[in-house]
């Protein structure tokens, strides 16, 4: 069975901080990864997504994703943090067998001024 | 009006209520998803549907039950919730269940609240 690690529940930077939020999958087959964002009283919207075409994956709001099978792991990184990134972040993977999207646990960002 | 609506954004009910959660979407999407996301804890999968037809069943308590009458819309009948039930319900959407790469796109959700 597929799983979906993310490491730290909350993470906390400064304004113009590297972001580097940590994602671990597991996966006998090459996996198709997410990352989504949740704002306070919001659903979770899609960040971007890793389908095999290329390994650094660019999505929105300045976030990218390097997807490293050596290392089964997909972290989020942005290189300069602002204030409006606060929320939450989670990693999910899709499970090519059952046909679901498992997700992480998600990392709370939070954003020093 | 274009995405997935959720409706009623908050609802607090007693034990012995019967209410619905109602979902649609306006994407032409064919499959949807009832998710349930509780404090500290992961995002759990409850039902899905595809193509009208329910592909998933997590366990969940009988009394959710789930209605999807057409690929746009999507109820949740709750009836003898208990408290631990409360908890921000989130409707989802994709293309189709089985295109593992078509990512879900979700409502603001229902914030339920089991007094």
């Amino acid at each position: 069975a597929q799983s979906v690690t993310q490491l730290g529940s909350h993470v906390s930077v400064s304004e113009g901080a590297l972001v580097l939020l940590r994602c671990n999958y597991s996966s006998s087959v090459p996996p198709y990864l997410f990352w989504y964002v949740q704002y306070p009283n919001q659903g979770l919207q899609l960040l971007l997504k890793y389908t095999s075409a290329a390994t650094l994956v660019k999505g929105i709001n300045g976030f990218e994703a390097e997807f490293k099978k050596s290392e089964t792991s997909f972290h989020l990184t942005k290189p300069s943090a602002h204030m409006s990134d606060a929320a939450e972040y989670f990693c999910a993977v899709s499970d090519t067998g059952g046909f679901k999207t498992i997700f992480g646990a998600g990392t709370r960002l939070f954003v020093k001024a | 009006e274009t995405g997935v609506t959720q409706t009623p954004r908050h609802l607090v009910m007693g034990m012995t209520n019967k209410k619905s959660l109602k979902c649609e979407q306006h994407l032409g999407h064919n499959a949807m998803y009832w998710y349930k996301q509780s404090a500290k804890k992961p995002l759990e999968l409850m039902f899905v549907y595809n193509f009208k037809e329910q592909t998933e069943n997590n366990s969940v308590p009988s009394r959710f039950s789930p209605e999807c009458p057409n690929s746009s819309h999507l109820f949740l009948h709750l009836h003898t919730l208990q408290p631990e039930d409360s908890a921000l319900y989130l409707c989802a959407s994709s293309l189709n269940q089985r295109a593992d790469n078509s990512p879900l796109h979700f409502g603001n959700g229902t914030r339920l609240t089991v007094t």
